[in-house]
């Protein structure tokens, strides 16, 4: 079984700082996970992947995320947050390391205030 | 390059009627997945075609069926239409790129309303 857990259904951060977006995943096999966004009334765009190639992955839009196994997290940051950056973000996990069975998190609504 | 296009984008259905929707992913992309997205439920994985069969499939009762043609297309269908089916319906296509990874595209979904 698979799952993640998204801290926060609602962040606000002020324009120009720090984003942290916290994502733990349980999985009984070593993982795929990725973190996808939303804009209001859009699609899902994804952001980034990781498939165990490397720790530190980055995404589109100068997102980041961090593998980290003992922690079982995968949290997405980015160094300063701009206002275009206000959407719905979900992490997910797979167990394939493509998107079939992906299984979502609950979403976290970044909120940017100018 | 167009992007996934869905049609229709809008949809109001009755309880027990049957709706289809259709998915054109972006050219030469094989695999379409589809996914539900409801205030309750959040977001959940439907089904993925490739070269049109279907490789896997979420958990949903069997009212949501799909089929992927020749061309990659791809159209989904619930039957017997209840109140929760209610949702934002997503498509997305991918095709492996660089090092075998794939990259993945959205559309802007379906959003069918059950009443």
């Amino acid at each position: 079984a698979q799952s993640v857990t998204q801290l926060g259904s609602h962040v606000s951060v002020s324009e120009g700082a720090l984003v942290l977006l916290r994502c733990n995943y349980s999985s009984s096999v070593p993982p795929y996970l990725f973190w996808y966004v939303q804009y209001p009334n859009q699609g899902l765009q994804l952001l980034l992947k990781y498939t165990s190639a490397a720790t530190l992955v980055k995404g589109i839009n100068g997102f980041e995320a961090e593998f980290k196994k003992s922690e079982t997290s995968f949290h997405l940051t980015k160094p300063s947050a701009h206002m275009s950056d206000a959407a719905e973000y979900f992490c997910a996990v797979s167990p394939s390391g493509g998107y079939q069975k992906v299984t979502f998190g609950t979403g976290t609504k970044l909120q940017v205030i100018p | 390059k167009a992007g996934v296009t869905q049609t229709p984008r809008y949809l109001i259905k009755t309880r027990g009627q049957q709706v289809t929707l259709s998915c054109s992913p972006i050219s030469g992309h094989r695999s379409v997945s589809w996914y539900q997205q409801t205030p309750g439920q959040g977001l959940q994985f439907l089904f993925e075609y490739f070269s049109e069969t279907q490789r896997n499939k979420g958990n949903f009762p069997g009212r949501f069926s799909g089929r992927q043609f020749s061309n990659s297309r791809s159209e989904m269908n619930v039957s017997t239409l209840e109140l929760g089916d209610s949702a934002l319906y997503l498509c997305a296509s991918s095709y492996p790129g660089q090092g075998g990874l794939e990259t993945q595209y959205f559309g802007p979904g379906t959003r069918l309303l059950v009443l």
